[in-house]
């Protein structure tokens, strides 16, 4: 298995603008975790799945941000419109059973 | 916040020197997980511990949970410039799911 892959790895967007972050997880796996990470709040967890359902979005942090899990290999996270204030590097992670988490390798998001 | 806070914030020791981070947390977990990351890249999982458990090892790496006290250690002994990375602790609690909730992390770099 190639991983969790997340695309795209850079994106520069201008405020104002709908950002649209993919996620594929570890083919199997039943979790599927999206994470934000800053210097300032460290890694905030969002959202996570759990068989493609939404468990707990508490970690959203405003209705301008959305994810979907249509199906077991895919997820997307949203965020209409953006702002400077979004940008960070989101990762996803998904795991088998809730254990260990295997993570992507991020998208680093600029809003200008 | 249920979220798990490490102590140090930072570490600096010399090469060959013992490591030792810290973790405590607030609430009832099923397991307690560290993670690796190196600068720009995602984390990667290095050991779990269930709740049920109170001493695991792995290579260099030895983990104790203390579950009285709410607190987590990871030693990395023996330490090389190779370890240099921030360290991450995650606990993972039933509410709906599995959920999953990382510290602020620890700061480790190892000096030659």
């Amino acid at each position: 298995d190639a991983g969790v892959i997340q695309s795209p790895r850079h994106e520069v967007t201008e405020m104002g603008q709908e950002v649209t972050l993919r996620c594929k997880p570890i083919s199997g796996h039943d979790y599927l975790f999206w994470y934000r990470q800053t210097m300032m709040r460290g890694l905030e967890l969002l959202i996570y799945f759990n068989n493609n359902v939404p468990i707990d979005d508490s970690g959203m942090p405003e209705d301008r941000f959305s994810a979907k899990m249509p199906n077991a290999s895919f997820s997307t996270l949203k965020i209409q419109p953006s702002e400077p204030r979004d940008s960070a590097v989101y990762f996803c992670a998904s795991s088998l059973g809730g254990e260990s988490a295997f993570f992507g390798q991020g998208t680093r998001l600029t809003v200008v | 916040s249920q979220q798990g806070e490490e102590d140090p914030q930072a570490l600096s020791i010399q090469e060959g020197e013992n490591a030792t981070m810290n973790c405590s947390y607030k609430t009832s977990i099923n397991n307690l997980q560290w993670y690796r990351q190196n600068s720009g890249r995602g984390l990667v999982h290095l050991i779990l511990i269930r709740s049920n458990e109170r001493e695991k090892h792995s290579g260099r790496l030895r983990v104790t949970l203390d579950t009285s006290k709410k607190s987590s250690s990871l030693l990395i002994t023996a330490s090389r410039a190779a370890d240099t990375a921030s360290y991450f602790c995650a606990t993972s609690f039933v509410q709906g799911a599995q959920k999953l909730v990382f510290g602020q992390g620890t700061r480790l770099t190892i000096n030659p």
